[in-house]
This record gives structure tokens, sequence and C-alpha cells, in this order.
């Protein structure tokens, strides 16, 4: 059972847009910042938005972050076959002394 | 380039011990934190242990003492000493360097190295 929520999957067909949620409490998500890892099958995470909503070098600005409240969003737009991959979200967490992971999403491009 | 490389996984019996090393290169690395990060088949990322620059670690409580952490700063390796192993600790390790204390902030991850506990 993970700290963060996620839905399990996620679907769209090419050039859509879809969002995914990662739902927290206080002691994380509502006090530290959000981070987003997207894994492409088979192979290790690699950082994609980092403080809720900055992008990492190299990240197309088809993918935004956002943040409000014990909640956060990853939303990518313009949907492609190569962004078909697992999307994890993390955060500190105060009351656990350490970061934390949602469930992961699976991205399905259709 | 910053290179991250696991090694030291493979099967171990339940009860058993091991060791996994993660080498660095192409950052300073006395001054970063370091975690390791888990992954059981099928699953989501499960945080396990940090190790800052200044010696302060941090691990998961669900661990129970049973894996500790090191660091040799003149080799630019972490270390993951793992004991009293159990099937539940059958996963994919990653190291990951951490950009900022204190936050989910993991800027660069190794490959990973599978640790399968079975009898």
């Amino acid at each position: 059972q993970s700290v963060l929520t996620q839905p399990p999957s996620a679907s769209g067909t090419p050039g859509q847009r879809v969002s995914i949620s990662c739902s927290g409490n206080n002691s994380n998500i509502g006090t530290y910042h959000v981070y987003w890892y997207q894994q492409l099958p088979g192979t290790a995470p690699k950082l994609l938005v980092y403080r809720n909503n900055q992008r990492s070098s190299g990240v197309p600005d088809r993918f935004s972050g956002s943040k409000s409240g014990t909640s956060a969003s990853l939303a990518i737009s313009g949907l492609r076959s190569e962004d078909e991959a697992d999307y994890h979200c993390a955060a500190w967490d105060g009351s656990l002394n350490g970061p934390v992971f949602g469930g992961g999403t699976k991205l399905t491009v259709l | 380039d910053v290179q991250l490389w696991e090694s030291g996984g493979g099967f171990i019996q339940p009860g058993g011990s091991v060791r996994l090393s993660c080498a660095t290169s192409g950052f300073t690395f006395n001054i970063y934190a370091m975690s390791w990060i888990r992954q059981a088949p099928g699953k989501g990322l499960e945080w396990v242990s940090t190790l800052s620059g200044r010696g302060t670690t941090y691990s998961a409580a669900s661990l129970k003492g049973r894996f500790t952490i090191s660091r040799d700063n003149s080799k630019n390796t972490v270390y993951l000493e793992m004991n009293n192993l159990r099937g539940e600790d059958t996963a994919i390790y990653y190291c990951a360097k951490v950009r900022v204390d204190q936050q989910a902030d993991f800027d660069y991850w190794g490959q990973g190295t599978l640790v399968t506990v079975s009898s």
C-alpha cells in the first residue's frame, strides 16, 4: 500500500491530452514539493518534473506538473507513442522522515 | 557525464545477507546524499535508505534495521548491507543521487541490480 495514491492505469490516443493524479496528505504533498518520474519499459526511472512544475533538462514542454493542496497532477499533451511508460509521483514525508512514492500509473498510448 | 552503476545482486537464500555496491562518477560525490530505492516485480518504487554527504542516515522504518547504508567517499561508492533477507525483499535495487536533501529529488539513477531471495 503506497503512501501516495495514483490511478493504476491511464490511456489516450496519439495527440490527446492525458492527466495523471497523485493524492497525499499534509505530511507530504501538503508541505513538500512533488516530483514525477518516468520509467520506460525495462529501464530505470528518470526524473521528469521536479519542485511541482519544473521540467528536467531535455523534457519536452508537452509535460507539465501542478500541485494544489494535498494533490498533484502530471499532464501530457500531444500524446506520442514514446510516452508509453510508468509514471511515479513522489514527495518527502515529514512524519515518516523519508520520501514516499505513489504506486505508479501505467500509461498506454492506444 | 554523471554515471551510477550498481553491482552485487543475485540469488540469496532466506535469512542470508548480501552487500550491494553503487559506484559513481561525474560529480562531487562527497557533498551529495545518496539513496537506495527498490522495486519489487510488477510493483511501484519503495524508498529504502539515504545517507547524506555529512553522514546523516535515514531509513524506512519497515526494514526494522535489517539494512545498513554506508559510503566510501575515497571510492565515490555507496553500499547497502542487507541482512536477514526475506522473500519480500526480492526486487530491483536502484541507487540514486539526491540533488536536494530532504526532498524526493533523485536526479540520477543507476540501472539497478536484481536481488532474488529464494530457497
